[in-house]
């Protein structure tokens, strides 16, 4: 079955530097690769999709990127402000196409 | 365009008492999906469903739990018999007419958070 690691459970920078997260799967090959944000107390918003033909994606002062071949996708914050503190969950579909497997989560805190 | 909503957001019930979670998801989305998130663990999937079809439930207990996603209505979680392990955040997520979310991703409710006594 599908796995997926984050891995740090906990990442902690200071303010205005560049925050990376990794996310490692294992078995088959997803389409594609989805990043969520999740603050304490509320449900996950989505932030971006990476497909697996695609090597970068960026929005804003989000990058992430998708290496099929390491299995593995790198989500990155420049320039990182405290309001950047939270959880961030990589997420793929299952090979069935009808769900997404999370992982854990890795909890940024951005210190001013 | 309001978002997902769910509710009740705090649920408390006695061991062996029933838990209806209602989930309205954002309007044009016609895909539900119910998530399970323990406390320092992961959210685990539980059930797909479309109008008035169950699509996958792979993730959802055999006995207890059940789901449905009715032609008018909101979708229901059900956990009849509760006992403390079913005590969780509840999340509900839907996505427009494409598996999984597809390039759209899935939006999330805010959660409700059931406490079993």
């Amino acid at each position: 079955s599908q796995k997926i690691e984050q891995n740090s459970e906990a990442l902690n920078i200071q303010e205005g530097k560049t925050a990376t997260l990794t996310c490692n799967y294992t078995n088959y090959s997803p389409a594609y690769l989805q990043w969520y944000r999740q603050d304490p107390g509320r449900g996950p918003v989505f932030l971006l999709l990476i497909r697996e033909n695609e090597k970068e994606k960026r929005k804003e002062r989000l990058k992430v990127t998708f290496d099929t071949t390491l299995k593995q996708s790198l989500f990155h914050i420049t320039a990182s402000q405290p309001a950047d503190s939270a959880t961030y969950l990589c997420a793929l579909e299952n090979q069935a196409g009808t769900a997404l497997i999370f992982g854990k989560g890795t909890t940024l805190s951005v210190s001013s | 365009n309001a978002g997902v909503m769910q509710n009740p957001r705090h649920l408390v019930r006695r061991r062996g008492q029933e838990a209806r979670l209602r989930c309205s998801p954002m309007k044009g989305h016609s895909h539900v999906y119910w998530y399970r998130q323990l406390p320092e663990e992961g959210l685990k999937f539980m059930v797909y469903l479309q109008k008035e079809n169950i699509i996958d439930e792979s993730g959802m207990p055999k006995e207890r739990f059940s789901a449905e996603f009715p032609k008018e209505g909101p979708s229901i979680l059900r956990i009849q018999q509760v006992v403390r392990g079913d005590s969780a955040a509840y999340f509900c997520a839907s996505s427009p007419p494409a598996p999984s979310g597809g390039v759209s991703g899935q939006f999330f409710g805010p959660g409700t958070r059931l406490t079993v006594l």
